[in-house]
């Protein structure tokens, strides 16, 4: 089984509705981050989380909301739903500020 | 502002020749340096890490070099393969910070 997992795959939603984007992972990490990439360009980082009561804004927060229930889950929301949200979406893990990251598989997400 | 610039945006070459892409940061105190291959629609993997200390890294056909003074790096990759053709991150870690800085990438394509 892969060691970061995310939910959905996929997902086509509307604009203005709300939709949450899950990550779970069984590598033992305490830090967690999400991230979103558009076509052609790099990976921004949206919300990082050290633990389960430490939660930080990334280079690109606005619109989005984090929940990190557990050491192992860690969600993102995006609250009212907009087009230019459209982009592929990663969860990543790592034990350690600087050490090496595992992402998931990623969520394709389209909001029309 | 720390930041990590890499060269060139994209590189298209023939199966079986070589090729190296760079990476220049501003990222301080470093911690150390990585470079992360991502295929299509997949989740960064990574591929080396280097600590200030290492001029040079290998895995397989993959080659780092590290330059701390310069505060370059380059990754150079031999006998390309189809297999090859993937975006290649380098991301750079600070002691201060409890997350990394990555790079746009450099999208690759290895032709027949």
């Amino acid at each position: 089984d892969a060691d970061v997992t995310q939910t959905p795959r996929n997902r086509i939603t509307k604009t203005g509705k709300r939709i949450m984007l899950e990550c779970s992972q069984t590598k033992g990490h305490d830090r967690m981050y999400w991230y979103r990439q558009d076509p052609g360009l790099g990976l921004r980082l949206i919300y990082y989380s050290f633990d389960v009561k430490d939660i930080n804004k990334g280079e690109i927060s606005d619109g989005y909301s984090v929940s990190r229930q557990a050491q192992a889950k860690f969600s993102l929301s995006l609250e009212s739903a907009i087009p230019n949200q459209t982009a592929l979406y990663f969860c990543a893990t790592s034990d350690l500020g600087g050490g090496e990251q595992y992402f998931g598989p990623g969520t394709r997400l389209t909001v029309t | 502002k720390n930041q990590v610039e890499q060269s060139p945006q994209s590189l298209i070459i023939l199966e079986g020749k070589n090729c190296t892409l760079q990476c220049n940061y501003t990222v301080s105190p470093f911690s150390n340096l990585r470079w992360y291959k991502q295929d299509t629609g997949r989740g960064p993997v990574s591929l080396t890490i280097m600590t200030f200390s290492e001029n040079t890294k290998s895995n397989g056909r993959y080659t780092a070099t590290l330059d701390a003074d310069t505060k370059q790096s380059s990754l150079h990759i031999t006998a390309s393969q189809l297999s090859d053709s993937a975006s290649y991150i380098c991301v750079v870690s600070s002691f201060n910070a409890g997350k990394s800085t990555f790079g746009d990438g450099t999208t690759l394509t290895v032709k027949p």
